[in-house]
């Protein structure tokens, strides 16, 4: 079974809007990252932020975690066209065992 | 460094056939990871390497599969024989580990190799 969850299953926003996407998992965790997924590619590491972090930036990324609600969102600003992919969290709660969410696929229309 | 290779990028073969993928790792990466993603389950965990030695396969879905890692450079993933229902796109991801408390298991996947079995 899939530890994380996102919401929204998709999201279409126009360029230049920010786009938010929100992972919840089920257990405690080390750490949450964000991966990325063009259309036909393999998955890229974003951002990574760790249990006793509640705030994390990256250029245009900004991510949250509230581990008492065990939720996380990324937040995208200033979308482009190129932001189109499948955004996942993942999470290893056991070790190695990277878990991914379902993912949100984004669209941003130029 | 080329990043995780993969092949072959794509393969359609009939149902029974032996289907067999291969990775290369990123070199100084200790951790190997297969794993399967299709639009019904999404991204699946089939099974992970740490110095060439399977530490978790709890993931391979049946007997059929078997994967190994005969040396540093190089892992096999193998379904014998196939069905329709193994269709999917496989991932190979590498790492150097770093999990625990302080650290964290940051994955570098290759571009996957899409599978449809008629």
């Amino acid at each position: 079974s899939q530890q994380g969850e996102e919401d929204p299953q998709a999201l279409s926003i126009q360029e230049g809007e920010n786009a938010t996407m929100n992972c919840s998992y089920k257990t405690s965790i080390n750490n949450l990252q964000w991966y990325r997924q063009n259309s036909g590619r393999g998955l890229v590491h974003l951002i990574l932020i760790r249990s006793n972090e509640r705030e994390k930036h990256s250029g245009r990324l900004r991510v949250t975690l509230d581990t008492s609600k065990k939720s996380s969102s990324l937040l995208i600003t200033a979308s482009r066209a190129a932001d189109t992919a499948s955004y996942f969290c993942a999470t290893d709660a056991k070790g190695f065992k990277t878990i991914f969410g379902a993912g949100t696929r984004l669209f941003v229309k130029a | 460094d080329a990043g995780v290779i993969q092949s072959p990028r794509h393969e359609v073969t009939e149902m029974g056939q032996e289907v067999t993928l291969r990775c290369k790792p990123i070199s100084g990466h200790d951790y190997l990871f297969w794993y399967r993603q299709t639009m019904m389950r999404g991204l699946e965990l089939l099974i992970y390497f740490n110095n060439n030695v399977p530490i978790d396969d709890s993931g391979m879905p049946e007997d059929r599969f078997s994967a190994k890692m005969p040396n540093a450079s190089f892992s096999t993933l193998k379904i014998q024989p196939s069905e329709p229902r193994d269709s999917a796109v496989y991932f190979c991801a590498s790492s150097t580990g770093l999990a625990g408390v302080s650290g964290a298991n940051v994955l570098t996947f290759g571009a996957g190799s899409r599978l449809t079995v008629l």
